[in-house]
């Protein structure tokens, strides 16, 4: 099976902007996690998905929202992008009982 | 929060050594996982252990858990170089719907 794919690799936004993430999760796997990996703050967690649904979410603001598709597509969208907000985002998707979590490459975001 | 923290937070060694790295966590489990990440890549998920489990062995990975402790080790046997990366914890606890990973420990293995 082909491995969970991101789009694009790396991003240049200036502050203000917005922007929005792809991923494709595996093929079969229903459940997309969002992470936010930063030097400072480490792996934190963003939301997840599961049947087009956000089933859980982490204490990010409002400016960081996602969604998913009937094919299980997933994207994240941040608004009105911070200096902060510089990261490399990673993307997950799972199958079963187990939420054991299979990762795409990333997303570098870099906002100037 | 029932996070899982990693011990020692950078861990330094020779070509051929053990590496030892320590995960404690708060709150009671179904398994736990580790995960490896080579710089700025996504993580790969290594191995998981059921909180009914003791030990598992995956090649020149061993890890064990000790749930009245509420702690697990993750030992790498004859480290490589290309073993240098950051090793993450992750708990699959009861009431969550996601995992929930440790800040992990950065290893570098010299040649």
């Amino acid at each position: 099976k082909a491995g969970v794919t991101q789009t694009p690799r790396y991003l240049i936004k200036t502050r203000g902007q917005q922007v929005t993430l792809s991923c494709s999760p595996i093929s079969g796997h229903r459940s997309v996690s969002w992470y936010q990996q930063t030097p400072g703050q480490g792996l934190q967690f963003l939301f997840e998905y599961f049947s087009e649904t956000q089933r859980n979410k982490g204490n990010f603001p409002g400016r960081f929202s996602g969604r998913q598709f009937s094919n299980s597509r997933s994207e994240m969208n941040v608004s009105t992008l911070e200096l902060g907000d510089s990261a490399l985002y990673l993307c997950a998707s799972s199958s079963g009982r187990q939420k054991t979590q299979y990762f795409g490459p990333g997303t570098r975001l870099l906002v100037l | 929060s029932q996070q899982g923290e990693e011990d020692p937070q950078a861990l330094s060694i020779q070509e051929g050594e053990n590496a030892t790295m320590n995960c404690s966590y708060k709150t009671s489990i179904n398994n736990l996982q580790w995960y490896r990440q080579n710089s700025g890549r996504g993580l790969v998920h290594l191995i998981l252990i059921r909180s009914n489990e003791r030990e598992k062995h995956s090649g020149r990975l061993r890890v064990t858990l000790d749930t009245s402790k509420k702690s697990s080790s993750l030992l790498i046997t004859a480290s490589r170089a290309a073993d240098t990366a950051s090793y993450f914890c992750a708990t699959d606890a009861p009431g969550y719907s996601t995992l929930t990973f440790g800040k992990g420990t950065m290893l570098l293995v010299s040649p």
